[in-house]
């Protein structure tokens, strides 16, 4: 039962560009989002969270959105550089469980 | 070194053997959880101990999979009686302790191949 849906395998995107990676989840219980960033023969690091009485979260070039009613958050990263292309996890935990639920990843790849 | 580290880093091994994986958590960290990630798929959680207890091991498959963490440090998970399904990467990672935001480090992960 996957509680976390990454639908996008896969984007591609122009250097300097905005990514937008897309992340659903259906437990309504989840209350903490993470998003891990993973290298090829490394483990995933972590990147970004938002917890849900927030709607937004922003890092340097990487912001968070969640959108609760919509079971939805997103990833945007402005600018695309070229250190950006690895497989991106979306990631939820509730209740201040220990206990990631990750969705398949997206990988991205930035074009010159 | 500072991160978490694995080993092995690669494992072949035939169908119906015991494999042995390790798993050496960053210095001072005491909450120390087992990930297993398929192919296509994102990590799936399997243990998590707190100190030397397994405090959680409901995402154990089934009774082949064992883990110990016998002095609050060092962990092996273990695997019973190999079966094809079982390769995966096997991603330990740790946290300074009971975490609630869910940052974890994790270690490179050991691959596992069954035969």
């Amino acid at each position: 039962d996957q509680q976390v849906k990454q639908n996008s395998p896969s984007l591609s995107v122009q250097e300097g560009r905005i990514s937008i990676l897309n992340c659903d989840y259906t437990n309504s219980m989840f209350d903490y989002f993470l998003w891990y960033k993973k290298y090829p023969a490394e483990g995933p690091t972590f990147l970004i969270s938002i917890s849900s009485i927030k709607d937004k979260n922003e890092d340097g070039r990487f912001t968070v959105f969640l959108n609760k009613s919509a079971k939805h958050l997103s990833l945007h990263i402005v600018p695309s550089q070229p250190g950006d292309p690895a497989v991106y996890f979306c990631a939820a935990s509730a209740g201040g469980d220990y206990k990631l639920s990750f969705g398949a990843g997206t990988t991205v790849t930035v074009r010159a | 070194g500072a991160g978490v580290s694995q080993t092995p880093s690669n494992k072949v091994t035939e169908k119906g053997k015991y494999v042995e994986l390790r798993c050496d958590p960053i210095s001072g960290h005491t909450a120390l959880y087992w990930y297993r990630q398929s192919l296509g798929q994102g990590p799936e959680f399997l243990i998590y101990f707190q100190g030397t207890g397994a405090a959680d091991d409901s995402g154990l498959p089934n009774d082949r999979f064992f883990a110990v963490r016998p002095e609050g440090s060092v962990s092996t998970l273990k695997i019973q009686r190999t079966e094809r399904g079982d390769s995966a990467v096997y991603l330990c990672a740790s946290s300074p302790n009971r975490v609630s935001s869910g940052e974890l480090f994790f270690g490179e992960g050991s691959r596992l191949t069954v035969l």
